[in-house]
């Protein structure tokens, strides 16, 4: 099974900063990795999928990029709606997620 | 619009079973694999089973092999997870997803239905 880190557990950081969050996996899943977005009481929210491409809707603020085993999410500057968790996911080598990072207000 | 609306979740004793259903709506039922997620309380994400298309392949985590069930029914736009022996550690909330690609069976989740809770307690 390929694991998934993520880092940092938790970010905190104020409106209008950049955010960026890594996710590494235990050995290469190529471009086979995406993003979701959880916000509280909701369901997950596809962002990014093989590693830097924009989901249907998703704002131009959020960017992914890396390939093998490390990887990030970049949000260029946060806006309110963006503090949440956020996972990644491979399908690399069946299907797992990383544990998470919250982006939290600071 | 697609939709995706589960049921059948609520509190059940430890070794009972459990049937979940998630209502598809929107689009072509049939032409996609469907997943099921799952979210323990205050914990991460874990995917749990896939059903391709034509429910001619099904694949589930190790966690649940052997107790956890999925199957399809497209003649009513339906996805189901028979669940048994269930255990303390099978409480979540059970999501319902569809697969990204046409016809594929394990890609990245692309909608996601609202969730419905599992509580397995004595």
């Amino acid at each position: 099974e390929i694991v998934l880190t993520q880092s940092p557990a938790t970010l905190s950081l104020s409106p209008g900063e950049r955010a960026t969050l890594s996710c590494r996996a235990s050995q290469s899943v190529s471009s086979y990795l995406a993003w979701y977005q959880q916000k509280p009481g909701q369901a997950p929210r596809l962002l990014i999928y093989d590693a830097s491409n924009r989901a249907t809707g998703v704002p131009a603020r959020f960017s992914g990029s890396g390939s093998g085993t490390d990887f990030t999410l970049t949000i260029t500057s946060l806006e309110p709606e963006d503090f949440a968790v956020y996972y990644c996911q491979q399908r690399g080598n069946w299907l797992t997620f990383g544990g998470g990072t919250k982006v939290e207000i600071k | 619009q697609v939709q995706l609306v589960e049921s059948g979740g609520g509190v059940v004793q430890p070794g009972r079973s459990l049937r979940l259903s998630c209502a598809a709506s929107g689009f072509t039922f049939s032409s996609y694999g469907m997943h099921w997620v799952r979210q323990a309380p205050g914990k991460g994400l874990e995917w749990v089973a896939v059903i391709s298309h034509d429910g001619t392949n099904k694949y589930y985590a190790d966690s649940v092999k052997g107790r956890f069930t999925i199957s399809r029914d497209n003649s009513k736009n339906t996805l189901y997870l028979e669940v048994n022996s269930l255990r303390a550690e099978d409480t979540a909330v059970y999501y319902c997803a569809k697969d990204q690609v046409l016809t594929a069976a394990g890609t990245y989740f692309d909608h996601w239905g609202q969730g419905t809770l599992a509580t397995v307690s004595s």
